[in-house]
């Protein structure tokens, strides 16, 4: 099946600092999303790519749907201590009837130190 | 408005009992989707109800089923449980079944097989 490889799996940083992670996958996706989610609490959506090249920003967060299709980069510009979670890639190749049936990386677990 | 319900939030079941989880979706919500995350194999994709119908599901052995009813609640049920059943299982619904943007994750039911 569909793989996606998100790297890094974890990072520690310091307050202020930017982060950059990233999802590859060895198959094309038509959407790539990303994701957080905090302890006890589902995900929550932070961005949606739909096109290959699409740059796309919501506050501090900015997130790239790769050329190729195989990839996508979210970056955290100056981090805050409330920036901690996990943050997820997720990519949709198929509808076949359902939007909802997407490939999620492992994660990120994001820890930020005050 | 409240948000997606889920219950129980926790439980225990022992190897080959069966279980039923409920989904409560926000008010006017028609598309139900379930998921199944894990340390291991991460967030994947069980399947999407929306109308009482089930638009697609992911690749999980039969043991592994749903429904929803006219108010678009929905249940899932894995019979014959196995220990690696034991995971956070996520619901989240949507308006109109088509948009990421709409989609709201539940807090999850931990389900723990001994």
């Amino acid at each position: 099946g569909q793989q996606l490889n998100q790297s890094p799996q974890s990072m520690f940083i310091q307050e202020g600092e930017d982060v950059s992670m990233n999802c590859t996958s060895s198959s094309i996706f038509n959407t790539w999303l990303w994701y957080k989610q905090d302890p006890g609490e589902g995900p929550v959506l932070l961005i949606a790519l739909y096109k290959a090249g699409e740059l796309t920003s919501n506050g501090r967060l900015t997130a790239q749907f790769g050329i190729t299709r195989k990839d996508s980069f979210l970056n955290i510009s100056a981090s805050i201590p409330s920036d901690v979670g996990i943050y997820f890639c997720a990519g949709q190749s198929d509808s076949g009837g359902s939007n909802y049936k997407l490939t999620f990386g492992k994660g990120t677990l994001l820890t930020v130190n005050p | 408005k409240a948000g997606v319900t889920q219950t129980p939030r926790y439980l225990i079941k022992t190897r080959g009992q069966q279980v039923t989880l409920s989904c409560s979706p926000i008010s006017g919500h028609r598309s139900v989707s379930w998921y199944q995350q894990t340390p291991g194999q991460g967030l994947q994709f069980l399947f999407e109800y929306f109308s009482e119908t089930q638009r697609n599901k992911g690749n999980f052995p039969g043991r592994f089923s749903g429904r929803q009813f006219s108010n678009s609640r929905s249940e899932m049920n894995v019979s014959t449980l196995e220990l690696g059943d034991s995971a956070l299982y996520l619901c989240a619904s949507s308006l109109t079944g088509y948009s990421y943007n709409e989609q709201f994750f539940g807090p999850g039911t931990r389900l723990t097989v001994l």
